[in-house]
């Protein structure tokens, strides 16, 4: 079946690091991949997503290459704000339509 | 922001007691999609649906029923509740169930004693 697999967390950063999420997935066909912000006491929201091979998906700073050599769709910003702050979760959408989530990685950018 | 709603928020329940959590669209969305998330695990799919009528275990659907008699809402139903149930409960729709994006709704905190 369909897996996604999210780099441990919790992250701590200073404010303008860099920002690297792995993400790697297991999935037969060609799936849809995404990216999903959950900021605290609020429900999930879309941040970005990429529907084939080398597509990249950008928003708000951050950006995520489609890697179907590695099966991978990492998270990066150039620079965090406080504002990041958040648990970010990779997802992908396969044949059955249904979302696989990832298992979360927390997030907190120091002033 | 997608009008989703859902209630109750925060709900203390003992065992064996049955619940039901309610999710409501203004979106006249097809697909609805209940989630609960654990940590650890991320979100897992409870059940979903593609139409008023019209629905679907997913991962993780022992313990759970769900019914939609309209498109507005969507019905989550612990028959009998017990403590691994424990968990946030989400709500999403989705016009369709191909590239759309799922809209998530603010969540429900079910507490099982």
């Amino acid at each position: 079946g369909n897996s996604v697999t999210q780099m441990e967390g919790p992250v701590t950063l200073s404010e303008e690091a860099f920002l690297t999420i792995n993400c790697t997935y297991t999935a037969t066909g060609y799936p849809s991949l995404f990216w999903y912000v959950q900021y605290p006491g609020e429900g999930l929201q879309l941040l970005l997503k990429a529907t084939k091979a080398d597509d990249k998906g950008s928003n708000k700073g951050f950006e995520a290459t489609y890697r179907k050599e590695t099966t991978s769709f990492h998270l990066e910003k150039g620079s965090v704000q406080v504002s990041d702050s958040a648990v970010y979760f990779c997802a992908l959408r396969g044949s059955a339509r249904q979302l696989t989530f990832g298992s979360g990685t927390q997030l907190t950018v120091l002033p | 922001d997608a009008g989703i709603t859902q209630s109750p928020r925060h709900k203390v329940t003992e065992t064996g007691t049955p619940v039901t959590l309610r999710c409501h669209q203004t979106e006249n969305h097809r697909y609805m999609y209940w989630y609960r998330q654990d940590p650890g695990h991320g979100l897992r799919l409870i059940h979903y649906s593609y139409g008023v009528k019209d629905t679907d275990k997913g991962e993780v659907s022992d313990g759970y029923s769900v019914s939609r008699s309209k498109t507005e809402d969507f019905l989550l139903t612990l028959e009998s509740a017990t403590s691994s149930q424990t968990s946030v409960y989400f709500c999403a729709i989705s016009d369709t169930g191909g590239a759309d994006e799922q809209y998530f709704g603010p969540g429900t905190r079910l507490t099982v004693t």
